[in-house]
C-alpha cells in the first residue's frame, strides 16, 4: 500500500524558512515522479513543484523561493521554502505521480501558516 | 493567464440527476486531463486520467470526455456520497495546472 507521510509544517513569521518532508513507502520511490501540491484555506488546489527522474519543475508563483529535492536512499521527498509570505499559508500535500503527471496518491498534508 | 477554467463553480442538483462539469484549457492539451474528487475535510482522490480512464474502484456513474481544449466530467445519477468539490488538472506539461473547482451539493 502506498503511504506518503508529510511533516514539517508550522506557524512561522513572514520572511522565515521552512523545510517540509515526505516519507514514502509501499512503492519503488527512486523510479517514481513525485511532487508537491498546496491548498490555501478554503481555496482550490495549486501545483507547486515536481521532481521526476532527474529534473525539477516549479510553478511560476514559487520559482526561486522553493526547492524540491529527494533522497532516494531514504525514500524521502523534501520542499525547502524560503522567504515565506502570507500567501504561502496552505496545506502542503506530497503526491506521487502516475505514468504521465497526474497524481495517483496523496499524503494527508502538512499545514504551513505564515503570520506575524 | 489562467490555464484551466472550470464551470460552474458550484451547483446544486437533486438525487438521481445527471450532473455535468466542464473544464476548458487555454491551449490544446490532447487528452492529458485528470479529474479529482475532494470530499469535505478529506484528501483529493483521483477519479479519471487521460480524459476518460476511470480509476479502479470509481463508480461507473462517473465518466469523462473531451479532447483538445474542452472536457467534461459527468455524473450520470447523483448520489449522496458524491457531495464534494471536483477539480480538473492538465498534465501535458508544466504548469500542471488545476481548474478552480466545482462544488457539488444536493438540492
Amino acid at each position: 500500500e502506498v503511504q506518503l507521510l508529510e511533516s514539517g509544517g508550522d506557524l512561522v513569521q513572514p520572511g522565515e524558512s521552512l523545510r517540509l518532508s515526505c516519507a514514502a513507502s509501499g512503492f519503488y520511490f527512486s523510479t517514481s515522479a513525485m511532487g508537491w501540491v498546496r491548498q490555501a484555506p478554503g481555496k482550490g488546489l495549486e501545483w507547486v513543484a515536481t521532481f521526476n527522474s532527474r529534473t525539477t519543475v516549479y510553478a511560476d508563483s514559487v520559482r526561486g523561493r522553493f526547492t524540491i529535492s529527494r533522497d532516494n536512499s531514504r525514500d524521502m521527498l523534501f520542499l525547502q521554502i524560503n522567504s515565506l509570505r502570507a500567501e504561502d499559508t496552505a496545506i502542503y500535500y506530497c503526491v506521487k505521480e502516475g505514468s504521465l503527471g497526474y497524481y495517483v496518491s496523496w499524503g494527508q498534508g502538512t499545514l504551513v501558516t505564515v503570520s506575524s | 493567464d489562467i490555464p484551466m477554467t472550470q464551470s460552474p463553480s458550484s451547483l446544486s442538483a437533486s438525487l438521481g440527476d445527471r450532473v455535468t462539469i466542464t473544464c476548458r484549457a487555454s491551449q490544446g492539451i490532447g487528452i492529458y486531463l485528470a479529474w479529482y474528487q475532494q470530499k469535505p475535510g478529506k484528501v483529493p482522490k483521483l477519479l479519471i486520467s487521460a480524459t476518460s480512464a476511470l480509476q479502479s474502484g470509481v463508480p461507473s456513474r462517473f465518466s469523462g470526455s473531451g479532447s483538445g481544449t474542452d472536457f467534461t466530467l459527468t455524473i450520470s445519477s447523483l448520489q449522496p456520497e458524491d457531495v464534494a468539490t471536483y477539480y480538473c488538472q492538465k498534465y501535458d506539461g508544466p504548469p500542471l495546472a488545476f481548474g478552480g473547482g466545482t462544488k457539488v451539493e444536493i438540492k
